[in-house]
């Protein structure tokens, strides 16, 4: 069964102080890691699809990047904005549902 | 462009009656799918569509609930004889699978209380 593990549950970070969340994982073939971004009360919004170890994906202040057992949102200068729960999911070969994990939920103080 | 629309967004019922949830994908995707979300949680898959055909239910999926998609076009979540533990955040997502793209696209989601 396909698993996800994220780390750490909560996060506070001041404005401008750059960090990043991990998402470890389990699957019987990798067709793709998805990175999504939930704010309360909604649903999540898609931010990247990894599909291979090495791949990177930017967008604006946010770096995703994949290695073969975990992948890391880099998160660069963050901005209040930025707080939202960060999502990470994994789809395996031969399956066509996401598997989740718990999220990081940020917090940026300004 | 608009994306996945769910109806409705909150319903609060009593245990024991029915509810009916209904989701409008991205009008070109062809996969459908419903999760379930608890507070703290990461969403749980619940079922999926290819175009009108079920091709997968969750083994954690009660015979209490029931989707369908006619015509391939919108789908609809039921949920029979509601239990305290049926509340949670219901969220669809619509995927259009070709070549290597496989994102799933989720709708703003139908909050479900049962009193």
């Amino acid at each position: 069964e396909d698993q996800v593990t994220q780390s750490p549950e909560a996060l506070r970070l001041q404005e401008g102080e750059s960090s990043s969340l991990n998402c470890s994982y389990t699957v019987s073939g990798l067709r793709g890691l998805f990175w999504y971004r939930q704010d309360p009360g909604k649903g999540p919004d898609f931010l990247f699809t990894l599909y291979s170890a090495g791949e990177e994906k930017e967008k604006e202040r946010l770096k995703a990047t994949l290695t073969k057992k975990e992948s890391f949102l880099h998160i660069t200068a963050p901005k209040p904005e930025d707080s939202a729960t960060y999502l990470c999911a994994v789809q395996g070969y031969g399956n066509n549902r996401l598997a989740f994990g718990k999220g990081n939920q940020v917090v940026v103080i300004p | 462009d608009t994306g996945v629309s769910q109806n409705p967004r909150h319903k609060i019922t009593k245990r024991g009656q029915n509810v009916t949830f209904r989701c409008d994908p991205i009008s070109e995707h062809n996969r459908l799918y419903w999760y379930r979300q608890t507070l703290g949680q990461g969403p749980e898959f619940l079922t999926y569509f290819q175009n009108e055909a079920q091709l997968e239910k969750s083994r954690l999926l009660s015979d209490r609930f029931s989707a369908e998609r006619p015509k391939g076009s919108f789908s609809t979540l039921e949920i029979q004889r509601t239990e305290q533990g049926d509340s949670a955040m219901y969220l669809c997502a619509s995927s259009l699978v070709s070549g290597k793209l496989y994102e799933q696209y989720f709708g703003p989601g139908t909050r479900l209380t049962v009193t």
